[in-house]
């Protein structure tokens, strides 16, 4: 069964700190990775896309990664602003021929504190 | 317009009633998908249209949904005999190519729905 897990479920840190988010994936075949910000109450901006062969992209002070081998995902927030406060959602497209299909997951709830 | 544009951004509607939901997308976009958020909880696919080729209509949870794509542009949603669980936000979006493809999906805003 395709499943996106994200963890943790939800996160509090202080401005200024960084943070991870992890996604853990069983999707198969793989075709590739997004991670998006969704801002309370709007619908879902996208950070970073990242296919089967690229390890780390950044977007400013976003940086992702992903293993393929152990279908794994993380997401690196550096110096965290007030702004970042939001939901981060990670979903992978898997594709079967004709088939393709994004498996969305929950999200990480990231609130920032001054 | 520059982005997505959905409408109504909020509708309150009485159990039982129709309700249409109104997707114009990015101009040029070819594919399009509706996607529903509860309160709390992750996106939840509902539909997709790209292009010419038949919807993937897998993620509609009744036959009271339903949806369509008139020219390859604007999209209604509609929910027949609306429930008290129909009541989420409702996202359209859309991109330049089909699912799978390494593009990226705008959003709309969403309608937020209330069913009382």
């Amino acid at each position: 069964k395709n499943q996106v897990e994200q963890s943790p479920q939800s996160l509090i840190i202080l401005e200024g700190k960084n943070c991870t988010l992890q996604c853990n994936y069983t999707v198969s075949p793989f075709s590739n990775l997004r991670w998006y910000k969704q801002d309370t109450g709007r619908g879902p901006v996208s950070l970073t896309i990242m296919t089967f062969s690229e390890n780390t992209k950044s977007n400013g002070r976003y940086t992702a990664t992903l293993d393929a081998d152990t279908k794994q995902s993380s997401l690196h927030i550096t110096a965290s602003q007030l702004s970042d406060s939001a939901s981060y959602i990670c979903v992978v497209s898997a594709e079967a021929g004709n088939n393709r299909k994004l498996i969305w997951g929950l999200g990480t709830s990231l609130a920032v504190n001054p | 317009g520059a982005g997505v544009s959905q409408s109504p951004s909020n509708k309150v509607t009485e159990k039982g009633k129709d309700v249409e939901l109104r997707c114009d997308p990015i101009s040029g976009h070819t594919a399009l998908y509706w996607y529903r958020q509860s309160l709390g909880q992750g996106l939840e696919f509902l539909i997709y249209f790209q292009g010419n080729s038949a919807p993937d209509k897998s993620g509609l949870p009744s036959d009271r949904f339903s949806a369509e794509r008139t020219g390859g542009s604007v999209s209604t949603l509609t929910i027949q005999r609306t429930q008290q669980e129909d009541s989420a936000v409702y996202l359209c979006a859309s991109s330049l190519f089909g699912e799978g493809a390494i593009t990226e999906a705008f959003f709309g805003q969403g309608t937020r729905l209330t069913v009382v």
